[in-house]
């Protein structure tokens, strides 16, 4: 059974500050990796997509990596802003139909 | 474009009543899900339709949820009775197809007291 794990919970950082949100799964049998962004009260907004044969996508600040053989995805944000104050959660789907399996998210706060 | 409406927005409701939730997915979306988040959580899928048939509904707590999606379009979730542990919040998500991206709705929280 897939499981999907996010560390940390919870991030707080000043403003300015790189950082690195990380993804890990117990099957790397993977079709591909989503990551998404919900505010509260929101539903979630898809923020990158990686297939099972990429390695990378980048999306303006933001750059998340897959290493599927270690079963590992990390999201970087350059240069954080209060904006990206969320929760984020990372998804596995194992076949292209198949269904989401999430991770319970990481949520980050960015002070001024 | 309209995004996935849901309604209501919120629900509180006491233990062992009935309750409801709406769903009206992107038009032209013929995948719809349902996702259930529990606080601190991910959501987690209970039913997804292709059209108006329920092709994954293994997670779906059949003795107390039901769901249906008449025409193919809008589909209601429905709890009955509803237990404590029913709280959480009940997202919505429609795509073209199983295989595209999938689109959120707002979600509709549940307080059951």
């Amino acid at each position: 059974k897939q499981e999907v794990t996010q560390i940390p919970a919870a991030l707080s950082v000043p403003e300015g500050e790189n950082l690195v949100l990380n993804c890990s799964f117990t099957d790397s049998a993977i079709y591909n990796l989503q990551w998404f962004r919900q505010d509260p009260g929101k539903g979630l907004t898809s923020l990158l997509l990686i297939q099972s044969s990429q390695r990378e996508q980048t999306s303006g600040r933001l750059n998340a990596s897959l290493d599927k053989s270690s079963g590992r995805s990390t999201l970087y944000i350059a240069a954080s802003q209060p904006g990206d104050s969320a929760t984020y959660l990372c998804a596995v789907k194992r076949s292209n139909t198949g269904k989401l399996i999430f991770g319970q998210g990481t949520t980050l706060q960015v002070k001024p | 474009e309209a995004g996935v409406v849901q309604s209501p927005r919120y629900k509180i409701i006491e233990k062992k009543q009935p309750v409801a939730f709406w769903c009206n997915p992107i038009s032209g979306h013929n995948t719809l899900y349902w996702y259930r988040q529990n606080l601190g959580q991910g959501p987690e899928l209970l039913i997804r339709y292709e059209n108006e048939e329920a092709v994954d509904d293994s997670q779906l707590p059949k003795d107390r949820f039901s769901a249906e999606r008449l025409k193919g379009v809008d589909s209601t979730l429905k709890i009955q009775p509803a237990e404590l542990g029913d709280s959480a919040v009940y997202l919505c998500a429609s795509s073209f197809s199983s295989a595209e991206t999938q689109y959120f709705g707002p979600g509709t929280r549940l307080l059951v007291l």
